[in-house]
């Protein structure tokens, strides 16, 4: 169980375009997701907490207008990089947070990560 | 600010040997802590995870993982590594919310 999946695993776009980027808990409804970027040989970098219902929470440094989140539904969340370019490229990641009523003790499940590239 | 930190960034282990992984956290409050695993082309996995009890945890795949509050560690050991756990490995904490702070990952590469 707790399995989360992103579409599409890896896009290439030109640059001035919008990109969207899906993630879905498969078997297990999530009122919280996240989205991480990954640089190269780098950790994972919080951009926002993503919250059914309500607004994402951004992270300090990350541009809401960029980076377009939506939690449509319990099993659904979109990340769309608007105008995107070069620099953009990178690996992202989301993540379903799983648990038994909220809090601390609630665990992520990752998605497996989309790879966008950015010409 | 809270922060991780793996201080092996590269470790090349032998088939049968141990390992161990530091993380060190900077927290002086509760924490829960989490081992992932990111296997080549594939997405984290939860190794193992600690929130209070037994400070000894056990995971998956035969990993375990000591939580030291005093040192403010959570290392992540394998008494006998495989070539199949040659993968990035990330420690992460969070503290009083759902927010994970990861480390930098360790890059574990087994040689047969």
């Amino acid at each position: 169980g707790a399995v989360v999946s992103q579409h599409p695993s890896w896009v290439i776009c030109k640059s001035g375009t919008s990109v969207k980027i899906e993630c879905r808990s498969l078997d297990f409804q999530a009122t919280t997701m996240f989205w991480y970027r990954q640089f190269p040989k780098q950790s994972l970098m919080l951009m926002a907490t993503s919250n059914e219902g309500s607004k994402a929470t951004y992270e300090q440094g990350v541009e809401k207008d960029k980076f377009l989140i939506n939690h449509a539904s319990l099993t659904l969340s979109t990340l769309t990089v608007t105008s995107a370019h070069p620099e953009d490229s990178s690996f992202y990641i989301c993540s379903a947070l799983r648990g038994t009523g909220g809090g601390s003790t609630d665990t992520q499940y990752f998605g497996p990560g989309t790879r966008l590239t950015v010409l | 600010a809270q922060s991780v930190s793996q201080h092996n960034h590269h470790v090349i282990l032998s088939e049968a040997a141990s390992l161990e992984l530091g993380c060190n956290y900077s927290y002086g409050g509760t924490v829960n802590l989490f081992w992932y695993v990111q296997y080549p082309g594939q997405h984290l996995q939860l190794l193992l995870k600690y929130f209070s009890g037994d400070p000894l945890v056990k995971g998956i795949k035969g990993f375990e993982a000591e939580f030291i509050k005093s040192k403010f560690s959570f290392n992540l050991r394998k008494p006998s590594v495989q070539w199949s756990d040659t993968a990035e490995y990330f420690c992460a904490v969070n503290s009083g919310t759902y927010k994970y702070i990861f480390g930098t990952g360790t890059r574990l590469k087994v040689l047969a």
